[in-house]
Protein backbone atom coordinates (compact mmCIF):
# COMPACT_ATOMS: atom_id res chain seq x y z
CA UNK A 1 0.00 0.00 0.00
CA UNK A 2 2.89 2.40 0.24
CA UNK A 3 4.04 5.18 -1.98
CA UNK A 4 0.78 7.40 -2.09
CA UNK A 5 -1.47 8.16 0.91
CA UNK A 6 -4.88 9.87 1.51
CA UNK A 7 -6.17 11.04 4.45
CA UNK A 8 -8.89 10.47 6.25
CA UNK A 9 -10.46 7.58 4.19
CA UNK A 10 -14.09 8.60 5.37
CA UNK A 11 -15.08 12.06 5.89
CA UNK A 12 -18.49 13.80 7.03
CA UNK A 13 -19.31 17.71 6.54
CA UNK A 14 -21.95 19.75 6.97
CA UNK A 15 -23.38 21.82 4.07
CA UNK A 16 -21.69 25.24 3.38
CA UNK A 17 -18.34 24.35 4.93
CA UNK A 18 -15.04 24.34 2.88
CA UNK A 19 -13.01 20.94 3.62
CA UNK A 20 -9.57 19.70 2.60
CA UNK A 21 -8.34 16.29 1.46
CA UNK A 22 -4.55 15.11 1.93
CA UNK A 23 -2.55 13.62 -0.51
CA UNK A 24 1.02 12.81 0.13
CA UNK A 25 3.61 10.74 -2.21
CA UNK A 26 7.40 9.34 -1.39
CA UNK A 27 7.56 8.35 -5.18
CA UNK A 28 9.42 10.90 -6.11
CA UNK A 29 7.08 11.63 -8.67
CA UNK A 30 6.56 14.97 -10.39
CA UNK A 31 2.96 14.66 -11.18
CA UNK A 32 -0.17 14.36 -9.33
CA UNK A 33 -3.77 14.33 -9.85
CA UNK A 34 -7.20 14.58 -8.30
CA UNK A 35 -10.05 12.93 -9.96
CA UNK A 36 -13.62 12.46 -8.65
CA UNK A 37 -15.80 8.90 -8.97
CA UNK A 38 -19.43 8.77 -8.78
CA UNK A 39 -21.07 5.25 -8.11
CA UNK A 40 -21.03 3.47 -10.80
CA UNK A 41 -19.06 5.67 -12.73
CA UNK A 42 -15.79 6.33 -14.45
CA UNK A 43 -12.82 8.82 -13.00
CA UNK A 44 -13.02 12.98 -13.86
CA UNK A 45 -10.53 14.57 -13.32
CA UNK A 46 -10.68 17.84 -10.67
CA UNK A 47 -6.68 19.35 -10.87
CA UNK A 48 -3.49 18.27 -11.69
CA UNK A 49 0.22 18.94 -11.32
CA UNK A 50 3.56 18.37 -13.33
CA UNK A 51 5.59 20.42 -11.42
CA UNK A 52 5.91 22.52 -8.00
CA UNK A 53 4.20 25.81 -7.68
CA UNK A 54 2.29 24.98 -11.02
CA UNK A 55 -1.23 23.39 -11.44
CA UNK A 56 -3.70 23.21 -14.49
CA UNK A 57 -7.92 22.45 -14.35
CA UNK A 58 -9.15 19.24 -15.09
CA UNK A 59 -12.62 18.70 -16.91
CA UNK A 60 -14.19 19.54 -13.58
CA UNK A 61 -12.19 21.78 -11.88
CA UNK A 62 -15.48 24.41 -10.47
CA UNK A 63 -16.07 24.34 -6.97
CA UNK A 64 -12.61 23.29 -5.60
CA UNK A 65 -9.12 24.28 -5.15
CA UNK A 66 -5.35 23.02 -4.84
CA UNK A 67 -1.99 23.83 -4.17
CA UNK A 68 1.79 22.66 -4.58
CA UNK A 69 4.02 23.72 -2.17
CA UNK A 70 5.61 20.33 -2.10
CA UNK A 71 6.88 18.05 -4.42
CA UNK A 72 5.14 15.18 -2.25
CA UNK A 73 1.83 16.71 -1.62
CA UNK A 74 -0.76 18.08 -3.27
CA UNK A 75 -3.95 18.91 -0.99
CA UNK A 76 -7.30 19.14 -2.31
CA UNK A 77 -10.07 21.58 -0.90
CA UNK A 78 -13.60 21.12 -1.77
CA UNK A 79 -15.31 24.78 -1.64
CA UNK A 80 -18.51 25.74 -0.05
CA UNK A 81 -19.21 26.45 -4.14
CA UNK A 82 -19.02 22.73 -5.29
CA UNK A 83 -22.70 21.84 -5.53
CA UNK A 84 -22.56 18.06 -5.69
CA UNK A 85 -19.42 17.58 -3.37
CA UNK A 86 -20.39 14.06 -2.16
CA UNK A 87 -18.44 11.53 -3.89
CA UNK A 88 -15.44 9.14 -3.63
CA UNK A 89 -11.74 11.37 -4.51
CA UNK A 90 -8.78 9.74 -5.77
CA UNK A 91 -5.50 11.01 -5.48
CA UNK A 92 -2.44 9.94 -8.33
CA UNK A 93 0.74 10.38 -9.00
CA UNK A 94 3.60 9.50 -12.41
CA UNK A 95 6.66 10.34 -13.45
CA UNK A 96 6.12 12.92 -16.38
CA UNK A 97 5.39 11.66 -19.99
CA UNK A 98 3.26 8.25 -21.01
CA UNK A 99 3.63 6.47 -17.69
CA UNK A 100 1.50 4.69 -14.84
CA UNK A 101 -0.68 6.77 -12.32
CA UNK A 102 -0.38 5.34 -8.96
CA UNK A 103 -3.57 5.51 -7.20
CA UNK A 104 -3.84 6.19 -3.17
CA UNK A 105 -6.59 4.60 -1.58
CA UNK A 106 -9.28 6.91 -2.09
CA UNK A 107 -11.59 9.50 0.35
CA UNK A 108 -14.62 8.90 0.92
CA UNK A 109 -16.75 12.50 1.28
CA UNK A 110 -20.06 12.41 2.58
CA UNK A 111 -21.42 16.46 2.67
CA UNK A 112 -25.14 16.39 4.60
CA UNK B 1 -11.69 17.72 -25.43
CA UNK B 2 -11.10 14.01 -25.56
CA UNK B 3 -14.80 12.14 -25.40
CA UNK B 4 -14.15 8.07 -24.43
CA UNK B 5 -16.34 5.37 -25.00
CA UNK B 6 -16.88 1.82 -23.32
CA UNK B 7 -18.76 -1.09 -24.74
CA UNK B 8 -20.04 -3.36 -23.54
CA UNK B 9 -21.30 -1.35 -19.62
CA UNK B 10 -21.09 -4.90 -18.11
CA UNK B 11 -20.07 -8.30 -18.92
CA UNK B 12 -20.84 -11.55 -17.87
CA UNK B 13 -18.37 -14.55 -18.73
CA UNK B 14 -18.22 -18.25 -17.61
CA UNK B 15 -14.83 -19.37 -16.26
CA UNK B 16 -12.74 -20.23 -18.56
CA UNK B 17 -14.09 -18.03 -21.57
CA UNK B 18 -12.52 -14.91 -23.16
CA UNK B 19 -13.48 -11.39 -22.54
CA UNK B 20 -13.06 -8.74 -24.78
CA UNK B 21 -13.58 -4.39 -23.74
CA UNK B 22 -13.79 -2.25 -26.92
CA UNK B 23 -12.68 1.55 -25.92
CA UNK B 24 -13.57 4.74 -28.67
CA UNK B 25 -11.96 7.71 -28.24
CA UNK B 26 -12.10 10.83 -30.66
CA UNK B 27 -9.05 13.18 -30.19
CA UNK B 28 -6.53 11.79 -32.53
CA UNK B 29 -3.68 13.41 -30.43
CA UNK B 30 -4.27 10.63 -27.91
CA UNK B 31 -0.92 8.64 -28.09
CA UNK B 32 -1.18 6.53 -24.31
CA UNK B 33 -3.42 3.92 -24.25
CA UNK B 34 -3.97 1.99 -20.35
CA UNK B 35 -6.40 -0.30 -18.99
CA UNK B 36 -6.47 -0.02 -15.65
CA UNK B 37 -8.66 -2.34 -13.57
CA UNK B 38 -10.95 -1.63 -10.13
CA UNK B 39 -11.73 -3.96 -7.43
CA UNK B 40 -14.92 -3.32 -5.39
CA UNK B 41 -14.09 -0.68 -3.04
CA UNK B 42 -9.93 -0.47 -4.29
CA UNK B 43 -8.10 1.92 -5.75
CA UNK B 44 -7.50 1.58 -9.91
CA UNK B 45 -4.60 -0.61 -10.56
CA UNK B 46 -2.74 -0.34 -14.50
CA UNK B 47 -2.87 -4.41 -15.93
CA UNK B 48 -1.63 -3.17 -19.36
CA UNK B 49 -0.60 -0.25 -21.29
CA UNK B 50 0.10 0.56 -25.27
CA UNK B 51 1.66 3.54 -26.71
CA UNK B 52 1.10 4.59 -30.05
CA UNK B 53 4.00 2.90 -32.19
CA UNK B 54 2.48 -0.45 -31.22
CA UNK B 55 -0.06 -2.66 -32.51
CA UNK B 56 -0.62 -4.92 -30.19
CA UNK B 57 0.80 -6.00 -26.49
CA UNK B 58 0.23 -9.57 -24.50
CA UNK B 59 1.22 -10.20 -20.89
CA UNK B 60 0.42 -13.90 -19.92
CA UNK B 61 -3.91 -14.09 -20.02
CA UNK B 62 -3.73 -9.90 -20.90
CA UNK B 63 -4.09 -8.45 -24.48
CA UNK B 64 -4.64 -4.86 -25.71
CA UNK B 65 -4.54 -4.26 -29.10
CA UNK B 66 -4.70 -0.60 -30.45
CA UNK B 67 -6.29 0.60 -33.88
CA UNK B 68 -4.87 4.18 -34.06
CA UNK B 69 -6.87 4.82 -37.61
CA UNK B 70 -10.43 4.23 -36.58
CA UNK B 71 -9.44 5.33 -32.84
CA UNK B 72 -10.34 2.41 -30.86
CA UNK B 73 -8.22 -0.17 -28.30
CA UNK B 74 -9.49 -3.04 -26.73
CA UNK B 75 -8.45 -5.59 -23.97
CA UNK B 76 -8.72 -9.21 -24.23
CA UNK B 77 -8.94 -11.34 -21.37
CA UNK B 78 -8.30 -15.24 -21.94
CA UNK B 79 -9.24 -18.05 -19.69
CA UNK B 80 -10.83 -16.37 -17.02
CA UNK B 81 -11.02 -16.58 -13.37
CA UNK B 82 -13.47 -15.68 -10.64
CA UNK B 83 -9.88 -13.29 -9.47
CA UNK B 84 -10.75 -11.36 -12.98
CA UNK B 85 -14.16 -9.89 -11.69
CA UNK B 86 -13.78 -6.56 -11.41
CA UNK B 87 -14.34 -3.23 -13.13
CA UNK B 88 -11.96 -2.31 -15.98
CA UNK B 89 -11.10 1.10 -17.44
CA UNK B 90 -10.06 2.56 -20.12
CA UNK B 91 -7.97 5.78 -20.44
CA UNK B 92 -6.37 7.10 -23.55
CA UNK B 93 -4.30 10.14 -23.01
CA UNK B 94 -1.56 12.41 -24.30
CA UNK B 95 1.56 13.61 -22.44
CA UNK B 96 0.35 13.19 -18.55
CA UNK B 97 -3.52 13.79 -18.75
CA UNK B 98 -5.88 10.47 -18.97
CA UNK B 99 -9.76 10.47 -19.98
CA UNK B 100 -10.80 7.85 -18.08
CA UNK B 101 -14.20 5.77 -19.96
CA UNK B 102 -17.19 4.65 -17.91
CA UNK B 103 -15.69 1.59 -17.14
CA UNK B 104 -17.17 -2.12 -17.55
CA UNK B 105 -18.10 -4.37 -14.86
CA UNK B 106 -17.15 -7.78 -15.30
CA UNK B 107 -18.14 -10.89 -14.06
CA UNK B 108 -16.65 -14.19 -14.20
CA UNK B 109 -18.91 -17.04 -13.04
CA UNK B 110 -17.39 -19.73 -11.74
Amino acid sequence: DGGITQSPKYLFRKEGQNVTLSCEQNLNHDAMYWYRQDPGQGLRLIYYSQIVNDFQKGDIAEGYSVSREKKESFPLTVTSAQKNPTAFYLCASSTLGQSEQYFGPGTRLTVT
Amino acid sequence: GENVEQHPSTLSVQEGDSAVIKCTYSDSASNYFPWYKQELGKRPQLIIDIRSNVGEKKDQRIAVTLNKTAKHFSLHITETQPEDSAVYFCAPGAGNKLTFGGGTRVLVKP
